[in-house]
Protein backbone atom coordinates (compact mmCIF):
# COMPACT_ATOMS: atom_id res chain seq x y z
CA UNK A 1 0.00 0.00 0.00
CA UNK A 2 1.48 3.08 -1.21
CA UNK A 3 2.41 5.72 0.95
CA UNK A 4 1.14 9.70 1.50
CA UNK A 5 2.98 11.00 -1.85
CA UNK A 6 3.85 14.99 -2.40
CA UNK A 7 5.87 16.25 -5.23
CA UNK A 8 7.53 18.17 -5.76
CA UNK A 9 9.98 17.44 -3.00
CA UNK A 10 12.01 20.95 -3.58
CA UNK A 11 10.35 23.58 -4.96
CA UNK A 12 12.46 26.96 -5.95
CA UNK A 13 10.83 29.81 -6.73
CA UNK A 14 11.44 33.72 -7.10
CA UNK A 15 9.57 35.98 -5.30
CA UNK A 16 6.54 37.28 -6.94
CA UNK A 17 6.19 33.32 -8.57
CA UNK A 18 3.54 31.06 -7.71
CA UNK A 19 3.94 27.60 -5.84
CA UNK A 20 1.63 24.25 -6.15
CA UNK A 21 2.34 21.84 -4.28
CA UNK A 22 0.90 18.55 -4.76
CA UNK A 23 -0.77 15.71 -2.69
CA UNK A 24 -1.84 12.06 -3.03
CA UNK A 25 -3.15 10.33 0.00
CA UNK A 26 -3.12 7.04 0.38
CA UNK A 27 -5.49 4.66 -0.74
CA UNK A 28 -8.70 4.61 0.74
CA UNK A 29 -7.84 8.13 2.67
CA UNK A 30 -10.29 10.78 1.79
CA UNK A 31 -9.12 13.33 4.54
CA UNK A 32 -6.44 15.79 3.75
CA UNK A 33 -4.29 18.07 5.97
CA UNK A 34 -1.65 20.14 5.11
CA UNK A 35 0.93 21.59 7.74
CA UNK A 36 3.93 24.21 7.72
CA UNK A 37 7.36 23.56 9.21
CA UNK A 38 9.92 26.17 10.05
CA UNK A 39 13.60 24.98 10.92
CA UNK A 40 13.56 24.07 14.49
CA UNK A 41 9.84 24.79 14.94
CA UNK A 42 6.86 22.30 15.56
CA UNK A 43 4.40 21.42 12.31
CA UNK A 44 2.00 23.98 12.29
CA UNK A 45 -1.39 23.23 11.09
CA UNK A 46 -2.70 25.14 7.88
CA UNK A 47 -6.52 23.21 6.33
CA UNK A 48 -8.25 20.33 6.69
CA UNK A 49 -9.92 19.16 3.63
CA UNK A 50 -12.37 16.08 2.60
CA UNK A 51 -12.87 15.53 -1.17
CA UNK A 52 -14.11 18.52 -2.95
CA UNK A 53 -14.74 19.92 0.47
CA UNK A 54 -12.36 22.33 2.66
CA UNK A 55 -13.47 21.74 6.43
CA UNK A 56 -10.90 24.09 8.78
CA UNK A 57 -9.18 26.70 7.01
CA UNK A 58 -8.00 28.35 10.52
CA UNK A 59 -4.66 27.69 9.87
CA UNK A 60 -4.41 29.15 6.28
CA UNK A 61 -3.47 32.98 5.65
CA UNK A 62 -5.89 34.94 4.46
CA UNK A 63 -4.01 36.52 1.55
CA UNK A 64 -2.11 34.50 -1.56
CA UNK A 65 -3.10 30.69 0.00
CA UNK A 66 -5.39 28.39 -1.12
CA UNK A 67 -6.37 24.97 -1.15
CA UNK A 68 -8.41 22.52 -3.01
CA UNK A 69 -9.02 18.44 -2.75
CA UNK A 70 -10.56 18.09 -6.11
CA UNK A 71 -13.37 14.97 -6.76
CA UNK A 72 -10.38 13.33 -9.01
CA UNK A 73 -6.63 14.06 -8.56
CA UNK A 74 -4.44 15.08 -6.04
CA UNK A 75 -5.01 17.66 -3.17
CA UNK A 76 -3.07 20.98 -4.82
CA UNK A 77 -1.59 23.63 -1.98
CA UNK A 78 -1.45 27.06 -4.10
CA UNK A 79 0.79 29.70 -3.11
CA UNK A 80 0.85 32.96 -5.08
CA UNK A 81 3.14 35.97 -5.32
CA UNK A 82 5.71 33.70 -2.46
CA UNK A 83 7.80 36.16 -0.58
CA UNK A 84 11.12 35.38 1.64
CA UNK A 85 8.91 34.42 4.90
CA UNK A 86 7.35 31.54 2.68
CA UNK A 87 10.41 29.56 2.34
CA UNK A 88 9.52 26.07 4.60
CA UNK A 89 8.70 22.79 4.58
CA UNK A 90 5.37 21.69 3.28
CA UNK A 91 3.69 18.37 4.78
CA UNK A 92 0.26 16.66 3.81
CA UNK A 93 -0.90 14.41 5.97
CA UNK A 94 -4.11 11.88 5.27
CA UNK A 95 -6.31 9.84 6.98
CA UNK A 96 -9.19 6.86 6.60
CA UNK A 97 -11.83 9.44 8.79
CA UNK A 98 -11.77 12.60 10.57
CA UNK A 99 -12.52 11.46 13.44
CA UNK A 100 -10.64 12.33 16.45
CA UNK A 101 -9.57 8.72 17.60
CA UNK A 102 -8.06 8.82 13.38
CA UNK A 103 -4.40 8.80 12.70
CA UNK A 104 -2.23 10.93 10.33
CA UNK A 105 0.16 9.26 8.18
CA UNK A 106 2.02 12.24 6.63
CA UNK A 107 3.39 12.75 3.22
CA UNK A 108 7.96 13.18 3.13
CA UNK A 109 7.00 16.82 2.50
CA UNK A 110 7.50 19.79 -0.18
CA UNK A 111 10.76 21.89 1.03
CA UNK A 112 9.84 25.53 -0.78
CA UNK A 113 13.17 27.88 -1.31
CA UNK A 114 12.04 31.36 -2.16
CA UNK A 115 15.11 33.47 -3.31
CA UNK B 1 -2.64 26.06 21.69
CA UNK B 2 0.71 24.76 21.31
CA UNK B 3 1.35 21.90 24.06
CA UNK B 4 4.62 22.22 25.70
CA UNK B 5 7.38 19.42 25.24
CA UNK B 6 10.06 19.21 27.82
CA UNK B 7 12.85 18.31 27.25
CA UNK B 8 14.17 20.01 23.99
CA UNK B 9 17.05 17.54 23.84
CA UNK B 10 18.29 15.12 25.56
CA UNK B 11 21.51 12.63 24.53
CA UNK B 12 21.55 9.13 25.70
CA UNK B 13 24.33 6.52 25.37
CA UNK B 14 22.85 3.30 23.45
CA UNK B 15 21.10 1.08 25.77
CA UNK B 16 19.73 3.87 28.41
CA UNK B 17 16.12 4.65 29.16
CA UNK B 18 14.58 8.50 28.12
CA UNK B 19 10.89 9.74 28.69
CA UNK B 20 10.06 12.67 26.85
CA UNK B 21 6.70 15.00 28.16
CA UNK B 22 4.17 16.41 26.59
CA UNK B 23 1.50 19.02 28.41
CA UNK B 24 -1.21 21.46 27.62
CA UNK B 25 -2.97 24.14 28.93
CA UNK B 26 -6.55 22.44 27.49
CA UNK B 27 -8.59 19.55 27.80
CA UNK B 28 -7.44 16.65 25.94
CA UNK B 29 -9.08 14.34 23.74
CA UNK B 30 -5.79 12.58 22.22
CA UNK B 31 -2.66 12.66 21.87
CA UNK B 32 -0.68 11.65 18.93
CA UNK B 33 3.10 10.54 19.19
CA UNK B 34 5.70 10.99 16.10
CA UNK B 35 9.21 10.73 15.22
CA UNK B 36 11.01 12.79 12.46
CA UNK B 37 14.22 12.29 10.93
CA UNK B 38 15.95 15.01 9.54
CA UNK B 39 14.38 15.78 6.07
CA UNK B 40 12.16 12.88 6.31
CA UNK B 41 8.03 12.76 7.33
CA UNK B 42 7.50 12.45 10.85
CA UNK B 43 6.38 8.48 11.32
CA UNK B 44 3.17 7.79 13.40
CA UNK B 45 4.37 6.01 16.52
CA UNK B 46 1.08 5.86 18.65
CA UNK B 47 -1.90 7.62 19.76
CA UNK B 48 -3.45 7.62 23.14
CA UNK B 49 -7.04 8.54 23.67
CA UNK B 50 -8.61 9.85 26.85
CA UNK B 51 -9.22 7.67 29.50
CA UNK B 52 -5.27 7.13 30.61
CA UNK B 53 -4.51 4.64 28.81
CA UNK B 54 -1.22 3.65 28.45
CA UNK B 55 0.24 2.02 25.10
CA UNK B 56 2.85 -0.32 24.09
CA UNK B 57 5.48 -0.62 20.69
CA UNK B 58 8.01 -2.80 21.27
CA UNK B 59 9.94 -0.87 23.76
CA UNK B 60 8.73 2.47 23.36
CA UNK B 61 5.38 2.93 25.29
CA UNK B 62 3.18 6.23 26.19
CA UNK B 63 0.71 7.20 29.41
CA UNK B 64 -1.89 9.57 28.96
CA UNK B 65 -3.10 11.23 32.11
CA UNK B 66 -6.24 12.73 31.40
CA UNK B 67 -6.77 14.62 34.31
CA UNK B 68 -3.16 16.76 33.98
CA UNK B 69 -3.77 17.21 30.18
CA UNK B 70 -0.17 15.22 30.43
CA UNK B 71 1.18 12.22 28.19
CA UNK B 72 4.67 10.67 28.62
CA UNK B 73 6.55 9.15 26.20
CA UNK B 74 9.08 6.03 27.51
CA UNK B 75 12.33 4.72 25.43
CA UNK B 76 13.74 2.00 27.08
CA UNK B 77 17.05 0.31 26.24
CA UNK B 78 17.37 3.14 23.52
CA UNK B 79 19.09 1.81 19.77
CA UNK B 80 21.06 4.10 17.45
CA UNK B 81 17.50 4.22 15.49
CA UNK B 82 15.48 6.04 18.02
CA UNK B 83 17.74 9.08 17.00
CA UNK B 84 15.32 12.02 15.75
CA UNK B 85 13.25 14.10 16.88
CA UNK B 86 9.87 13.34 18.91
CA UNK B 87 6.92 15.53 18.31
CA UNK B 88 3.82 15.25 20.43
CA UNK B 89 0.37 15.87 18.51
CA UNK B 90 -2.36 17.22 20.51
CA UNK B 91 -6.48 17.28 19.75
CA UNK B 92 -8.98 18.76 22.15
CA UNK B 93 -12.73 17.57 22.40
CA UNK B 94 -13.53 19.56 18.60
CA UNK B 95 -11.55 20.46 16.48
CA UNK B 96 -9.68 18.16 13.47
CA UNK B 97 -6.61 19.29 13.24
CA UNK B 98 -3.26 18.72 15.32
CA UNK B 99 -1.40 20.62 17.69
CA UNK B 100 1.94 20.06 17.74
CA UNK B 101 4.87 20.55 20.27
CA UNK B 102 8.30 22.02 19.40
CA UNK B 103 9.65 18.56 19.45
CA UNK B 104 12.21 16.66 21.64
CA UNK B 105 15.59 16.01 19.78
CA UNK B 106 16.87 12.58 20.84
CA UNK B 107 20.22 11.48 20.18
CA UNK B 108 21.55 8.12 20.97
CA UNK B 109 25.08 7.92 20.63
CA UNK B 110 27.52 4.21 20.51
Amino acid sequence: NAGVMQNPRHLVRRRGQEARLRCSPMKGHSHVYWYRQLPEEGLKFMVYLQKENIIDESGMPKERFSAEFPKEGPSILRIQQVVRGDSAAYFCASSPAGGGTDTQYFGPGTRLTVL
Amino acid sequence: QQPVQSPQAVILREGEDAVINCSSSKALYSVHWYRQKHGEAPVFLMILLKGGEQKGHEKISASFNEKKQQSSLYLTASQLSYSGTYFCGTRGDSGYALNFGKGTSLLVTP
